[in-house]
């Protein structure tokens, strides 16, 4: 079964950093790109960020909200993707979901595969 | 950055409804438009890619339509299980991806 696990979640204050992992199963992962998506408490789906794979080598593009805050990574060898965040803010609180972007023939992109989310709480 | 603007923000409806949701861009994105639907407490699902293509799994009864800047999703008789807030997505800034501001379906 594909699946993506979400895990790192927890209450944080503001300033600090936590790092979310995304544990995937049932595909080869290093051929994916994947993206991290964001909710905060009862609002829409906000994109974060997103890595390549190795074989576009493995560049990240963030949203303007968290650059320069979040990073992006990977380790392919255990199908895992990460989340770093720094300084954190009050407006970062959200469920945090990890995406894996998939494509057609034609080159259209779309975000085919899920994790159930982790929620992150930056409060002092 | 690509604004994507859903309409209506919410809507009810009854079982057996035909259902139309809207979604502008703010420029031409050719059919860069995917779908997703979301249950509370649940993460997105996608429907629709490449703004008709229906996702494998999805019920037929979902449909999805449009090019350039306008772009519908259509349930075509709504199912109890279909409730759920639902939105559009622009891949053509891919990955600078943005969403709608989500629809949520509710019964009548």
């Amino acid at each position: 079964e594909v699946q993506l696990v979400e895990s790192g979640g927890g209450l944080v204050q503001p300033g600090r950093s936590l790092r979310l992992s995304c544990t995937a199963s049932g595909f080869t992962f290093g051929d994916y790109a994947m993206n991290w998506v964001r909710q905060a408490p009862g609002k829409g789906l906000e994109w974060v960020g997103f890595i390549r794979s190795k074989a576009y080598g493995v560049t990240t593009e963030y949203a303007a909200s968290v650059k320069g805050r979040f990073t992006i990574s990977r380790g392919d060898s255990k199908s895992i993707a990460y989340l770093q965040m720094n300084s954190l803010k009050i407006e970062d609180t959200a469920v945090y979901y990890c995406s894996r972007e998939n494509w057609n023939d034609h080159y259209y992109y779309y975000m085919d595969v899920w994790g159930k989310g982790t929620t992150v709480t930056v409060s002092s | 950055d690509i604004q994507m603007t859903q309409s209506p923000s919410s809507l009810s409806a009854s079982v057996g409804d035909r259902v139309t949701i809207t979604c502008r861009a703010s420029q031409r994105i050719s059919s860069y438009v995917n779908w997703y639907q979301q249950k509370p407490g649940k993460a997105p699902k996608l429907l629709i890619y490449a703004a008709s293509s229906l996702q494998s799994g999805v019920p037929s009864r979902f449909s999805g339509s449009g090019s350039g800047t306008d772009f519908t999703l259509t349930i075509s008789s709504l199912q109890p299980e279909d409730f759920a807030t639902y939105y559009c997505q622009q891949s053509y800034s891919t990955p600078r991806y943005t969403f709608g501001q989500g629809t949520k379906l509710e019964i009548k």
